[in-house]
């Protein structure tokens, strides 16, 4: 079982480049999402989708660019990357969307495995 | 906003030592609330779950039990083994429908 595949699994990148982390998952989730994980902060969330075509803000959203045009894929954009946005990053599915209390969809989230990105 | 603020790490246990890790959160209304473990290399993986008051969460030797009097999560294991070394995050999923997560707290279990 592939799961959530996140590449790359390392990167560096100099002041003012570009990427875009790539996350794919193969359960047929409805929910995707990305956070960033940073010492003594947890993780944050930074975009999430409920579906393809379907994104929205999270906590951290400025910076990254996201985009859901299919059900597996929601690939991650750094327009202009920054030493601020060194960080573990990870994404995360869903089967359904998030709810609340004991009335929620599957509340389960699968990670992958991370990706560590430095910006010098 | 909603929030969750754990016990400070690290922390290293022997063998068969009791854990406790304390977690606690704020948040509006009646949020589910979550242990996540992370192991080396890993992404984190969903280790148990409350969803109501009073409800005791359980997976792999490990309980925690959701307390709205004291708006704790605490999560326990009566007798840790090395394979438990790991980070530990506490979470909770309120009125927002998002994950707020806890900063970790790191176990090291020694032989």
């Amino acid at each position: 079982n592939a799961g959530v595949t996140q590449t790359p699994k390392f990167q560096v990148l100099k002041t003012g480049q570009s990427m875009t982390l790539q996350c794919a998952q193969d359960m047929n989730h409805e929910y995707m999402s990305w956070y960033r994980q940073d010492p003594g902060m947890g993780l944050r969330l930074i975009h999430y989708s409920v579906g393809a075509g379907i994104t929205d803000q999270g906590e951290v959203p400025n910076g990254y660019n996201v985009s859901r045009s299919t059900t597996e894929d929601f690939p991650l954009r750094l327009l202009s990357a920054a030493p601020s946005q060194t960080s573990v990053y990870f994404c995360a599915s869903s089967f359904g969307t998030p709810g609340q209390g004991a009335g929620a969809t599957n509340e389960k989230l699968f990670f992958g495995s991370g990706t560590q990105l430095s910006v010098l | 906003g909603d929030s969750v603020t754990q016990m400070e790490g690290p922390v290293t246990l022997s063998e068969e030592a009791f854990l406790t890790i304390n977690c606690t959160y704020t948040a509006t209304g009646y949020p589910s609330l979550f242990w996540y473990v992370q192991y080396p290399g890993e992404g984190l993986q969903l280790l148990l779950k409350a969803t109501k008051a009073d409800d005791k969460g359980s997976n792999k030797g490990f309980e925690a039990t959701y307390r709205k009097e004291t708006t704790s999560f605490h999560l326990e294991k009566g007798s840790v083994q090395v394979s438990d070394s790991a980070v530990y995050f506490c979470a909770l999923r309120g009125s927002a429908r998002q994950l707020t997560f806890g900063s970790g707290t790191q176990l090291t279990v020694l032989p």
